[in-house]
């Protein structure tokens, strides 16, 4: 069954230091996200990209983040300048497209710790 | 903006016995689709059922089923015969059906406990 793959699984950065966290999409879906779950709170959306380009983003996304899609498989979130509060569990999710785009797949997420 | 009220932060139920999760939103749309996501201590979120505002039949996959109940802005998680493994926080989710936003809107959660 497809799913979506998150590398790597726990990151461990100090504050002020840039991490990439890297997800695989399913193959043929077209819509890419990133949402965060601060430890013992909701799952709180980030981003959303469509079409090479951000089609959507939360006011948590702000000038520290960005999204690549550097080829056809992988989908990036880089947080520039770590701060504690972004110690986090950050998951990436995807969607088909159409008819097809009702529900996300989720990736096991990437347990990000900054000290 | 939509919202997702889960006002049950935790909740327990004997193995085999039944149990229900509830969640309300607010929208002020017509069309628009509802899920329950569970996320067991691995962290994973694993969709368990979905439903779409338009069909008045309430979803169903084996054990869990859905009370959708449109005006009311309701949207419960029926559980039966519960199993050790459904121990979990379970989370319930929105998103518009509407072009242009495709992002989910979580409450925030539920914990299950099952009891052997």
């Amino acid at each position: 069954e497809p799913e979506v793959t998150q590398t790597p699984s726990h990151q461990v950065t100090q504050m002020g230091q840039e991490v990439i966290l890297r997800c695989v999409p399913i193959s043929n879906h077209l819509y890419f996200y990133w949402y965060r779950q601060i430890l013992g709170q909701k799952v709180e959306f980030l981003v959303s990209f469509y079409n090479n380009e951000i089609s959507e983003k939360s006011e948590i996304f702000d000038d520290q983040f960005s999204v690549e899609r550097p080829d056809g498989s992988n989908f990036t979130l880089k947080i520039r300048s770590t701060k504690l509060e972004d110690s986090a569990m950050y998951f990436c999710a995807s969607s088909g497209s159409g008819s097809m785009n009702t529900e996300a797949f989720f990736g096991q997420g990437t347990r990000l710790t900054v000290v | 903006a939509q919202t997702v009220t889960q006002s049950q932060p935790e909740m327990s139920v004997q193995e085999a016995e039944t149990v229900t999760l509830s969640c309300t939103y607010d929208t002020s749309e017509s069309d628009y689709y509802l899920f329950w996501y569970k996320q067991p201590p691995s962290r994973q979120m694993i969709l368990v059922i979905r439903q779409e505002a338009y069909k008045q039949q309430n979803a169903t996959e084996n054990r869990f089923s859905v009370n959708f109940q449109k005006a009311a802005k309701s949207f419960s998680l029926k559980i039966s015969d519960s199993q050790l493994g459904d121990a979990a926080m379970y989370f319930c989710a929105y998103r518009t059906s509407q072009g242009g936003s495709e992002k989910l809107v979580f409450g925030k959660g539920t914990k299950l406990t099952v009891n052997p």
